[in-house]
């Protein structure tokens, strides 16, 4: 069966420092993977996305994830945190006809 | 910024009433989804259609109905609504080519409250 785990449901960094967002997934597919951005009181915004082409993503506003089959991992990365960037983070697999949503993390940035 | 809008962002409205929640989208795509999520939670998957006059139910439970008469069109509604359908209603779109790969554009939600 397919799932997809956020191992951290709130991160607090500082401005300035980096960021990481854990991604797991569990599948027998290859997998397409996405990282998506909510804000508060809006709708979800695509950073990035993973479909078996290059391993290291490059997504909007400075974000990044790579895709490690080894650890079936796709980890989203940030070299320095903006106080623009708080917000929830969610991770989405599909695959094999499914869609799925991970829990979410929420980011908080402090000053 | 995605095309794909939805109406109206915010409604309060008491039990029993019937509600519909609108979406559209105009990037022609075939794939639509409706998506429940409460405040600070995940998001849940409830409805979705593959094209015209396809409907499907998705992974959460719903008591909302939806229909696909037209590729833009998606409308999602509740014939008798109740305080626990109070959430925030999100709808996708994609165009992915095969199951559900391809990312999806969303709309900016509806926040729906029950009294």
């Amino acid at each position: 069966a397919q799932s997809v785990t956020q191992l951290d449901s709130h991160v607090s960094v500082s401005e300035g420092t980096p960021v990481l967002l854990r991604c797991n997934y569990s599948s027998s597919y290859s997998p397409s993977l996405f990282w998506y951005v909510q804000h508060p009181n809006k709708g979800l915004q695509l950073l990035l996305k993973y479909t078996s082409a290059a391993t290291l993503v490059k997504g909007i506003n400075g974000f990044e994830a790579e895709f490690k089959k080894s650890e079936t991992s796709f980890h989203l990365t940030k070299p320095s945190a903006h106080m623009s960037d708080a917000a929830e983070y969610f991770c989405v697999f599909t695959g094999g006809f499914k869609t799925i949503f991970g829990a979410g993390t929420r980011l908080f940035v402090k000053a | 910024e995605a095309d794909i809008y939805q109406t109206p962002r915010y409604l309060v409205i008491g039990t029993g009433k019937k509600i519909t929640l609108e979406c559209s989208q105009t990037m022609g795509h075939d794939k639509m989804y409706w998506y429940q999520q409460d405040p600070g939670m995940e998001l849940h998957l409830i409805h979705y259609s593959y094209g015209v006059n396809s409907t499907e139910k998705g992974d959460l439970s719903s008591e909302s109905t939806v229909s696909r008469i037209r590729t833009e069109h998606f409308p999602l509604t509740l014939e008798s609504a109740r305080p626990s359908h109070t959430s925030q209603y999100l709808c996708a779109s994609s165009a992915g080519t095969s199951g559900g790969a391809g990312e999806q554009y969303f709309g900016p939600g509806t926040r729906l409250t029950v009294t």
